[in-house]
């Protein structure tokens, strides 16, 4: 079976630190991806962990680790505009590059 | 250029209509996908297409159509919906390959069912 679960919301203040939790069971794994989504309009890519450890990339960072089934997106010096949800995603067994995605977190940002 | 363009970007129909959504890339990727997402839930699988083949079709019912008529086009083709069909359908694109390739994802077409 499939399942990635992540919390369902949470509340930051601006200028802040947060991180979105994310973990999976999945029946293969090829690469974890982050992606962001402000209402109404289409996910974006925010950044991609197949190995374990820290990926960083500006002001977002992602972590992974393989044997615990476990990801985490952290976000620095939060901004208004970063209130959005955060899909987890991964890339399972086949070779097609579907993505499973979880059910998102959604993420506000309080002045 | 790394977008992935939908049109239309509305769309009401009837439940006898029948309609198509298009979805265009110029990046050369080789896989193209159809999601649905409806309200404040995930994006979930419908269909994913490899070198222009479809590869996975996640169960979805026989109204729902797609075609790949070439490497850059891909359309969804729909009839006789219901109205629980009205949601958001997003075509993304990625390299095919198992690792690395993210997913660029168009704007989607969101589409009510009357």
């Amino acid at each position: 079976g499939q399942n990635i679960d992540q919390p369902t919301e949470m509340t930051a203040t601006e200028g802040a630190i947060v991180q979105i939790n994310c973990t999976y069971q999945t029946s293969g794994f090829n690469g974890l991806f982050w992606y962001q989504q402000h209402a109404g309009e289409a996910p974006t890519f925010l950044s991609y962990n197949v190995l374990d450890g820290l990926e960083e990339k500006g002001r977002f960072s992602s972590f992974l680790s393989r044997s615990k089934g476990y990801s985490y997106l952290l976000l620095k010096e939060l901004q208004m505009k970063d209130s959005a949800s955060y899909l987890c995603a991964v890339r399972g067994s086949r070779n097609q590059g579907n993505l499973i995605f979880g059910k998102g977190t959604k993420l506000s940002v309080k002045p | 250029d790394t977008e992935v363009t939908q049109t239309p970007k509305h769309l009401v129909m009837g439940m006898t209509n029948k309609k198509s959504l298009k979805c265009e890339q110029h990046m050369g990727h080789r896989a193209m996908y159809w999601y649905k997402q409806k309200a404040k839930k995930p994006p979930e699988l419908m269909f994913v297409y490899s070198y222009e083949k479809l590869s996975i079709n996640e169960s979805v019912p026989s109204r729902f159509s797609p075609e790949c008529p070439n490497s850059s086009l891909l359309n969804l083709h729909l009839h006789a919906l219901q109205p629980e069909d009205s949601a958001l359908y997003l075509c993304a694109s990625s390299q095919v390959g198992p690792l690395g390739a993210e997913a660029f994802f168009g704007q989607g077409t969101r589409l009510t069912v009357v």
